[in-house]
């Protein structure tokens, strides 16, 4: 069967550096997303993996090694704002999005 | 960016009624919407799949006859919940497929459905 692990929950300071980490076992691998979602609101995009390595954005990066079946999300410099649900997806190979349940993360100040 | 709607935002409903859910692609033109549900604390799953102009593609467990899909135009798809019941409550979420190379599917704000 096809499984995404993520943690459920996370907590961190204001103004530290936390990372998400997500495996995956898929039928066939066409890429990694990294979403965030607020209570209540639809996800909205972070990033996209699709060959080793390190993509960084601002102060949200991403890694990916496809031969662990590993990725994560590295945040800096956290911000209030940044407590959401994040969610680690894996495209598989008919291109369907298979999706992790999302690990919680928590800020405190 | 794209930008995907969704109406309505909100929905509250008796049991036994047919609720109506929009999904609109606002600045380009979607060949592929999908359909998604989240119950609380838990994560999206995929419903369908809608092709515009062809039959929706749903996934095993979900009603055909229960969660019609309309996917009239290129920049429309409807869902509608017939014979809405309690445990038909949840949040319903579409999203488009993406314009960029890496398949990127952009989100609709999501349609809470409350069935009394």
């Amino acid at each position: 069967g096809q499984n995404i692990d993520q943690p459920t929950e996370m907590t961190a300071t204001e103004g530290a550096i936390v990372q998400i980490n997500c495996t995956y076992q898929t039928s066939g691998f066409n890429g990694l997303f990294w979403y965030q979602q607020h209570a209540g609101e639809a996800p909205t995009f972070l990033s996209y993996n699709v060959l080793d390595g390190l993509e960084e954005k601002g102060r949200f990066s991403s890694f990916l090694s496809r031969s662990k079946g590993y990725s994560y999300l590295l945040l800096k410099e956290l911000q209030m704002k940044d407590s959401a649900s994040y969610l680690c997806a894996v495209l598989d190979s008919n291109y369907q999005l298979i999706w992790g349940a999302g690990t919680k993360l928590i800020i405190k100040p | 960016g794209a930008v995907v709607s969704q109406h309505p935002s909100r929905v509250i409903c008796k049991s036994g009624t047919s609720v109506k859910i929009e999904c609109r692609s606002l600045d380009f033109q979607a060949t592929t919407m999908f359909w998604y549900r989240q119950f609380p604390k838990q994560s999206l799953m995929l419903m369908a799949t809608s092709n515009e102009g062809s039959k929706a593609t749903y996934e095993q467990g979900v009603e055909k006859d229960k969660f019609l899909i309309n996917h009239a135009s290129l920049t429309l798809s409807t869902l509608t919940v017939t014979s809405a019941h309690p445990e038909d409550s949840s949040f319903y979420i579409c999203s488009a497929g993406g314009t960029s190379d890496y398949n990127e599917q952009f989100f609709g704000p999501g349609t809470r459905l409350t069935v009394l």
